[in-house]
């Protein structure tokens, strides 16, 4: 099985701060990321897929990179509406598989 | 606009059954491949399985933690997915979603509210 391991697990900032996520394969899966947002009680958002590409209506602070191995979501300016859980999925193969999420909290 | 609604959870013993189905509308359902995904309280999300359309056969994956215990069904006549599970175990409880793949991408580009199962003596 193919593991995610996300880092930080939790973090801590500020509105306006400049976040970065990053997510790391135990084994190339090429492109085939997405990341998701969660907020407490709430099902998961689809923000990012094919590690690049924004979902519709998805602000556009939001960005991912990566390829192979090693992947990262960026939140260019973050907003209150923004604190929550971020989960990054590979679906390049079977299991498919979730990092174990990244808390963002307000400093 | 495309809806999802789980229904069917609640309290069960270990060792005992729930059926969960899943109720689409707003898309055309029969098209896409159908995934659950489980979220214990407080921990995070885990795959749990994969419906696929009638192009490719309805054929299924499972989650090795589910394999031979759950099992998948869809009606697209009626746009409803379901997961059978037998033989719970504490380790089942959890929210539940349904969750619309993605053209495509594999992803999950929509899900539903979650039902909670809770599998406790």
């Amino acid at each position: 099985d193919i593991q995610l391991t996300q880092s930080p697990s939790f973090l801590s900032a500020s509105v306006g701060d400049r976040v970065t996520i990053t997510c790391r394969a135990s084994q190339g899966i090429s492109s085939y990321l997405a990341w998701y947002q969660q907020k407490p009680g709430k099902a998961p958002k689809l923000l990012i897929y094919v590690a690049s590409t924004l979902q519709s209506g998805v602000p556009s602070r939001f960005s991912g990179s990566g390829s192979g191995t090693e992947f990262t979501l960026t939140i260019s300016s973050l907003q209150p509406e923004d604190f929550a859980t971020y989960y990054c999925q590979q679906l390049n193969s079977y299991p498919l598989t979730f990092g174990g999420g990244t808390k963002v909290e307000i400093k | 606009e495309v809806q999802l609604v789980e229904s069917g959870g609640g309290l069960v013993q270990p060792g005992g059954s729930l059926r969960l189905s899943c109720a689409a509308s707003g898309f055309t359902f029969s098209d896409h491949y159908m995934d659950w995904v489980r979220q214990a309280p407080g921990k995070g999300l885990e795959w749990v399985g994969r419906t696929r359309n009638k192009a490719n056969s309805y054929t299924t994956e499972y989650a090795a933690s589910v394999k031979g215990r759950f099992t998948f069904s869809r009606d697209d006549s009626k746009n409803s997915l379901y997961l059978q599970m037998n033989s719970l175990k504490t380790e089942d409880t959890a929210v539940y979603y349904c969750a619309r793949v993605h053209s495509g991408s594999n992803c999950y580009d929509y899900w539903g509210q979650g039902t909670l199962v809770a599998v406790s003596s």
